[in-house]
C-alpha cells in the first residue's frame, strides 16, 4: 500500500490565492522529504528539499517566498504556493525515503489549477 | 547539463511486441543510483527498479529487464512482449553519492502506447 501520502491530490484555485498542499510519510519518520514539480508532458524536476526542523533548501530557480515548504512533523511537510498564478498551475509530487539509503517513495501528487 | 538523458520521446508498438526504453546518464560520482519509473496516466510513480553503480548485472523481472552498462553509461529497459497495460510514460532517474542520495534527476520520460 501507499507510504507516502498527498492532500488534496487535485485543487483548483483562483489567482492570487495561496494553495497548501501536505505530504505525509504514513508508517515512518522520514526527516527529509522532496517536492517536485511536473510540468504537463515534462519530466519532474526537484524544487526543494525538505528537512524537518531546518529550513528548507531550494534548487536554483525556485522562489522560496513563494513556494514555502514547512516540514512540521517527522511524517508532516507542506508546501505552500502563494499568491499563485496560471503559470503555477503544474503536478506536484512529493517524495521521501525511509531511510538515507532506502528507495524513495513518492506520494501520488497533486494537480494544482490556477484560474 | 542534463544528467539523465531519454532521447526516445514517444515510442508506439503493438500488442506483444518487445520494446527497449533508452537511457543514457552523465556522473562524475564513482557511487550512484539508477532507477525506473512508471507513470500511468493517474500520475503516481511506480517504482521498477533501483541499480546501483558497483553492479553491473544484468536483471530480469517477469516480461521487464534492465541493461546496465557503465562502459556507456546506459540504462536500458526492455519490455518482452509488450501489453496494452504497459502504456505510460517511463522515467529513468539518477541520484548521485550515498550522502546524496535521495536527490533525483529525472529524464525527460519516455511516452510508451503499446496499441492492441
Amino acid at each position: 500500500g501507499a507510504v507516502v501520502s498527498q492532500h488534496p491530490s487535485w485543487v483548483i484555485c483562483k489567482s492570487g490565492t495561496s494553495v497548501k498542499i501536505e505530504c505525509r510519510s504514513l508508517d515512518f519518520q522520514a526527516t527529509t522529504m522532496f517536492w517536485y514539480r511536473q510540468f504537463p508532458k515534462q519530466s519532474l524536476m526537484l524544487m526543494a528539499t525538505s528537512n524537518e526542523g531546518s529550513k528548507a533548501t531550494y534548487e536554483q530557480g525556485v522562489e522560496k517566498d513563494k513556494f514555502l515548504i514547512n516540514h512540521a512533523s517527522l511524517t508532516l511537510s507542506t508546501l505552500t504556493v502563494t499568491s499563485a498564478h496560471p503559470e503555477d498551475s503544474s503536478f506536484y509530487i512529493c517524495s521521501a525515503p525511509r531511510s538515507t539509503r532506502d528507495t524513495q517513495y513518492f506520494g501520488p501528487g497533486t494537480r494544482l489549477t490556477v484560474l | 547539463a542534463q544528467k539523465v538523458t531519454q532521447a526516445q520521446t514517444e515510442i508506439s508498438v503493438v500488442e506483444k511486441e518487445d520494446v527497449t526504453l533508452d537511457c543514457v546518464y552523465e556522473t562524475r560520482d564513482t557511487t550512484y543510483y539508477l532507477f525506473w519509473y512508471k507513470q500511468p496516466p493517474s500520475g503516481e510513480l511506480v517504482f521498477l527498479i533501483r541499480r546501483n553503480s558497483f553492479d553491473e548485472q544484468n536483471e530480469i523481472s517477469g516480461r521487464y529487464s534492465w541493461n546496465f552498462q557503465k562502459s556507456t553509461s546506459s540504462f536500458n529497459f526492455t519490455i518482452t512482449a509488450s501489453q496494452v497495460v504497459d502504456s505510460a510514460v517511463y522515467f529513468c532517474a539518477l541520484s548521485e553519492n550515498l550522502y546524496n542520495f535521495n536527490k533525483f534527476y529525472f529524464g525527460s520520460g519516455t511516452k510508451l502506447n503499446v496499441k492492441p
